[in-house]
């Protein structure tokens, strides 16, 4: 397994662009969460899902964050429109509730920048 | 609500010195207690647990449950080991859900 996937991996985008963060978790796990990772705050959840199903999204900034999984391999961050505060890099993570501990496998990131 | 706070975002040692990276979490239950590392240009991954008890790269944990601390050691460090260190917390019943601490960033000096 190639492990957690995510595209893209860098995105330079201007401020009032639609971005769009993409994520294929691990084949067979049921949680998949989205993470923001910032040198003043450090990592963020920002979402998460369980079998599809969003769980708890407290941690989305504000409206401009959506965030969908239409089927257990694919799932999708969105901002819209993206702010230069909004410069981070996204993580995408997920897990087995067949696991006897609560280990998340993480991507590789996307780093986005915002101008 | 529970919350991990890791109070130094950068830590500098030489090489063979011993570190210390430290961990306080708030939380009313038995949580369990993890730290992740980040080396340069590789994902985050885990690197202990608490319920292990086991060592890692030379690492240990020292979960002290009356100071609610969970801190990261190593006798002598490595340059290798430079990295970003995360301290998380799941809470019991969190259905999987991870609190992160902001992070230590580690550098160790030849």
């Amino acid at each position: 397994d190639a492990g957690v996937i995510q595209s893209p991996r860098h995105e330079v985008t201007e401020m009032g662009q639609e971005v769009t963060l993409r994520c294929k978790p691990i084949s067979g796990h049921d949680y998949l969460f989205w993470y923001r990772q910032t040198m003043m705050r450090g990592l963020e959840l920002l979402i998460y899902f369980n079998n599809n199903v969003p769980i708890d999204d407290s941690g989305m900034p504000e409206d401009r964050f959506s965030a969908k999984m239409p089927n257990a391999s694919f799932s999708t961050l969105k901002i819209q429109p993206s702010e230069p505060r909004d410069s981070a890099v996204y993580f995408c993570a997920s897990s087995s509730r067949v696991m006897s501990y609560n280990e998340q496998f993480f991507g590789p990131g996307t780093r986005l920048t915002v101008l | 609500a529970q919350r991990v706070t890791q109070p130094e975002k950068l830590l500098s040692v030489f090489k063979g010195a011993p570190v210390e990276l430290k961990c306080n979490y708030s939380y009313s239950g038995s949580p369990e207690l993890f730290w992740y590392v980040q080396y340069s240009r590789q994902r985050l991954q885990l690197l202990l647990r608490h319920i292990s008890r086991e060592s890692i790269k030379g690492f240990t944990t020292d979960l002290n449950k009356g100071e609610t601390s969970f801190h990261l050691k190593k006798p002598f460090a490595q340059e290798e080991d430079s990295a970003m260190y995360y301290c998380a917390l799941s809470a019991s019943g969190s259905a999987r859900q991870l609190t992160f601490g902001s992070g230590t960033q580690l550098t160790v000096l030849p």
